[in-house]
């Protein structure tokens, strides 16, 4: 089975500092990962995936298949960062396992 | 294209009635998946429909809910009889094969069940 555990219900930070929301995973075939985030009243949204390797707003993601993590990072963290982060796996891409939910509070 | 549209944005009643939530998916999409937030429980996925076909109910809590997808523009999950611990948002997402995990949310449906 899968499943996708985001250790921090609460991640709270200065504007200004780093930022690393944690991510680990158990899944037995190949995974793709995925971060999704959710702003104050707004839908959820793709933030970004691993196979893109890309940098999104800043944020960057590495998946690490040794530790089966896939945390996401930022060096300084904005205000307009503040938003509810959940990390998901897709097995063969059809459904998705998300993780609880890290909800990231950057203070001015 | 307005994204994904799902009514009623909020949902208001009384233990027992039957409540139905509604779901438009982006035009051209053929993955339709149904998913419950809760504080409790995070998202969970309830089911999802591939070409209106259900492919996976096991996320379906119990025999009180249920769910169509009479065409590829329309589906619904209805709770009968509904109870307080169904209270939680309920979001509705569509995809197109192929793009891997990418799925385009709704702006969900909190119910509230008193």
């Amino acid at each position: 089975a899968q499943r996708v555990t985001q250790p921090e219900k609460l991640l709270s930070v200065f504007k200004g500092a780093p930022v690393e929301l944690k991510c680990n995973y158990s899944y037995s075939g190949s995974p793709e990962l995925f971060w999704y985030v959710q702003y104050s009243r707004q839908r959820l949204q793709l933030l970004l995936r691993h196979i893109s390797r890309e940098s999104i707003k800043g944020f960057t993601a590495d998946l690490n298949k040794g530790e089966t993590s896939f945390h996401l990072k930022k060096p300084f963290a904005q205000e307009e960062d503040s938003a509810m982060y959940y990390c998901a796996l897709s097995n063969a891409g059809n459904m998705l396992t998300f993780g609880g939910g890290t909800r990231l509070m950057v203070k001015p | 294209d307005a994204g994904v549209i799902q009514s009623p944005r909020h949902e208001v009643t009384e233990m027992g009635q039957e409540v139905t939530l509604r779901c438009k998916p982006i035009s051209g999409h053929d993955y339709l998946f149904w998913y419950r937030q809760t504080m409790m429980r995070g998202l969970e996925l309830l089911i999802y429909f591939n070409n209106n076909v259900p492919i996976d109910d096991s996320g379906m809590p119990e025999d009180r809910f249920s769910a169509k997808m009479p065409n590829a523009s329309f589906s619904t999950l209805k709770i009968q009889p509904s109870e307080p611990r169904d209270s939680a948002v309920y979001f509705c997402a569509s995809r197109i094969a192929g793009t891997g995990g990418e799925q385009y949310f709704g702006p969900g449906t909190r119910l509230t069940v008193t």
